[in-house]
């Protein structure tokens, strides 16, 4: 089975400014999807963000971009001009390819606060 | 447009109790999944179906068993609940085409076992 690893349990950033979380994941495809998934208190699982593996171009959603490094298979999330309402549990997913059943994985998570 | 309705939200259980947690869909996706969510672990896949009439184990089915009632239906049932069973459950679905490939989830069934 692969395996997400988000190795930072916690962090804190201050309001306004950018954070980056981490995420690596094993695996021995070369056709996969990863995502970013924020879970507020509400413990509702809203997608931040999604990368294909075949491209090359970082995804970016508004003040969220990855730094997706196939090679190293890491896929790290940037929260610029970081806001209260960032607050969250984020989790890191790895998708198998379409054609192997549709699997997903997911990291620990890291608890981001945001410091007002 | 509900997308993916889990029932029930909360629910006490004695040990050795048995209860079904119910997902249901509208959204037309093939791949359903439960999964459970504990402090400091994420979400660990416990069952899966890829289709409608395939169902398959995930990382952690001991105690938990499913049923692919229909395209839009996936039930998970505790034959025996125990303490450790204790966790928040999700449904997920999927899509298999590309640009349709995250999960989404329900809202989560938070299960105490006593």
């Amino acid at each position: 089975a692969q395996t997400v690893t988000q190795s930072q349990p916690e962090m804190s950033v201050q309001e306004a400014e950018t954070v980056t979380l981490s995420c690596t994941y094993d695996t021995s495809e070369s056709d996969y999807y990863l995502f970013w998934y924020k879970q507020p208190p509400s413990r509702q699982m809203i997608l931040v963000i999604r990368q294909e593996a075949y491209k090359q171009q970082n995804a970016t959603e508004n003040r969220f971009s990855v730094n997706f490094q196939k090679a190293a298979k890491s896929f790290s999330l940037k929260i610029s001009d970081s806001q209260l309402g960032d607050a969250a549990m984020y989790f890191c997913a790895y998708r198998t390819p379409i054609y192997n059943f549709n699997k997903f994985y997911f990291g620990s998570g890291t608890k981001l606060n945001v410091k007002p | 447009n509900a997308g993916v309705t889990q029932t029930p939200k909360f629910q006490v259980l004695k040990t050795g109790q048995s209860m079904t947690l119910q997902c249901a869909q509208d959204m037309n996706h093939n791949s359903m999944y439960w999964y459970r969510q504990d402090p400091g672990m994420g979400l660990r896949l416990i069952y899966y179906s890829a289709s409608e009439g395939t169902t398959d184990k995930g990382e952690v089915p001991n105690g938990y068993n499913v049923s692919r009632l229909n395209k839009r239906e996936f039930s998970l049932r505790l034959e025996s609940a125990a303490p450790s069973q204790t966790s928040v459950y999700f449904c997920a679905i999927s899509g298999r085409k590309v640009g349709n490939t995250e999960a989404f989830f329900g809202q989560g069934t938070r299960l105490t076992v006593v």
